[in-house]
């Protein structure tokens, strides 16, 4: 049974890099998709981006500028890097195993989720 | 920004049937499958159904869900005190080339 736990500091200064690591448990990176999400408080979800099992990533539009997703396969990790943070940056971070395919439909899921990790960014 | 839009919030009495819209457009649900979420105050998201109308294993089978044209719906049948939580849409958009999710639906049994 995957599980997942992130873990990285719950405080980042201003225009500083959010860095934040993601262990997986169960099953194997190699394997499947594995995403970033957050959640502001009080907000709803965002996906962020993902990598996947042949180490190949997608970032949404919005932060594409300003993230990078990389993975050790040796540790079984994967990794969020968010550069120049601002207050709008401040969230619970959840790492997540996703499905994804093409066959018999287009599909695109989180199945297993971790516990998420706060992050506050602030002077 | 949430591509997807969901009512802000849904309530039932117990054992009455409650439903959750999620509009979307040709870009997301139009062309690709749609899943739902559920999320209790202070945890993390658990997937709810996948590829429109799956559950997975552990869900009751009150939960349905169904899609058509560019929106989707989630229904909870015969709704139990347990069930307050918020709920959220998601799907691809092949536009953005990314996950969206939608805007959020808080449910409250009565």
């Amino acid at each position: 049974q995957v599980q997942l736990q992130e873990s990285g500091p719950g405080l980042v200064k201003p225009s500083e890099t959010l860095s934040l690591t993601c262990t997986v448990s169960g099953g194997s990176i190699s394997s499947y998709y594995w995403s970033w999400i957050r959640q502001p408080p009080g907000k709803g979800l965002e996906w962020i981006g993902y990598i996947y099992y042949s180490g190949g990533t997608n970032y949404i539009p919005s932060l594409k500028s300003r993230v990078s997703i990389s993975r050790d396969t040796s540790k079984n990790q994967f990794s969020l890097e968010l550069r120049s943070v601002t207050a709008a940056d401040t969230a619970m971070y959840y790492c997540a195993k996703t499905v994804a395919g093409s066959f018999p439909d287009s599909h695109f899921y989180m199945d297993v989720w971790g516990t998420g990790t706060p992050v506050t960014v602030s002077s | 920004q949430s591509v997807l839009t969901q009512p802000p919030s849904a309530s039932g009495t117990p054992g009455q049937r409650v439903t959750i819209s999620c509009s979307g457009s040709s870009s997301n649900i139009g062309r690709n499958t749609v899943n739902w979420y559920q999320q209790f105050p202070g945890t993390a998201p658990r997937l709810l159904i996948y590829r429109n109308n799956q559950r997975p294993s552990g869900v009751p089978v009150r939960f349905s869900g169904s899609k058509s044209g560019t929106s989707a719906s989630l229904a909870i049948s015969g709704l139990q005190s347990e069930d307050e939580a918020d709920y959220y849409c998601a799907a691809w958009d092949d536009s953005l080339n990314g996950d969206v999710f939608g805007t959020g639906t808080e449910v409250t049994v009565l």
